[in-house]
């Protein structure tokens, strides 16, 4: 597998509150995303990373930001969250085209 | 916008047969398509993936057929097992855009 680790992996929180999910990649790929999963919906992307301070928006990226400070790792904030931000978040990595997916965040907002 | 699309949310398939999964997609500029596994609780996983340059390419068990003239993607699972139960999505991309269009997904029902 690769060496993707994703942080929490679940999490409760309340609306209104700060949450940040992180993203750790061992395997030196150059491009980091991060994606929502939801039933009926496929995976969306939320933003993409192609380096290291470079990062660009997805389609639903509205109410995210991201950070990549090193290529190893890859933040998703979420600055107040809403309950439509309750989904299952998951940090993929690629370096020639194929993504590799870590295990996955599900997080709930109340 | 362009969007890759699913015929069947859910198919299922008698252990042993060959099952069939269908993706139609609507950019008729993209020239990259992959198919992914997802297991129940866990990330997808890559399974095969195709250029445009191509019309079939075959894997272990696995086959995926485009045709790119109705814009028709496919992926051919031989011999279903029960460890093929998954949702199965397909996705696009275009040049050297590294964004992925995804479908919807369709689950795989392994009949016993």
């Amino acid at each position: 597998d690769a060496g993707i680790t994703q942080s929490p992996r679940h999490k409760v929180t309340e609306t209104g509150t700060p949450v940040t999910l992180r993203c750790h990649q061992t395997e030196n790929h150059r491009y980091m995303y991060w994606y929502r999963q939801d039933p009926g919906h496929g995976l969306r992307l939320i933003h993409y990373s192609y380096g290291v301070k470079d990062t660009d928006k997805g389609e639903v990226s509205d109410g995210y930001s991201v950070s990549r400070s090193k290529t190893e790792d890859f933040l998703l904030t979420l600055e107040s969250a809403t309950s439509s931000q309750t989904s299952v978040y998951f940090c993929a990595i690629s370096d020639t085209g194929e993504l590799f997916f870590g295990e996955g965040s599900r997080l709930t907002v109340l | 916008g362009e969007s890759v699309g699913l015929h069947l949310p859910t198919l299922s398939v008698q252990e042993g047969d060959n099952s069939i999964i269908n993706c139609a997609y609507s950019n008729s500029a993209s020239d990259y398509f992959i198919w992914y596994k997802q297991e129940s609780g866990k990330g997808p996983q890559f399974i095969i993936d195709i250029r445009s340059n191509m019309d079939k390419r075959q894997g272990q068990r696995v086959t995926v057929l485009l045709n790119k003239t109705v814009k028709h993607l496919s992926l051919q699972i031989a011999a279903t097992q029960p460890g093929d139960s998954a949702v199965y999505f397909c996705a696009e991309k275009t040049g050297s855009n590294y964004q992925l269009i995804w479908g919807a997904g369709t689950k795989l029902i392994i009949k016993p």
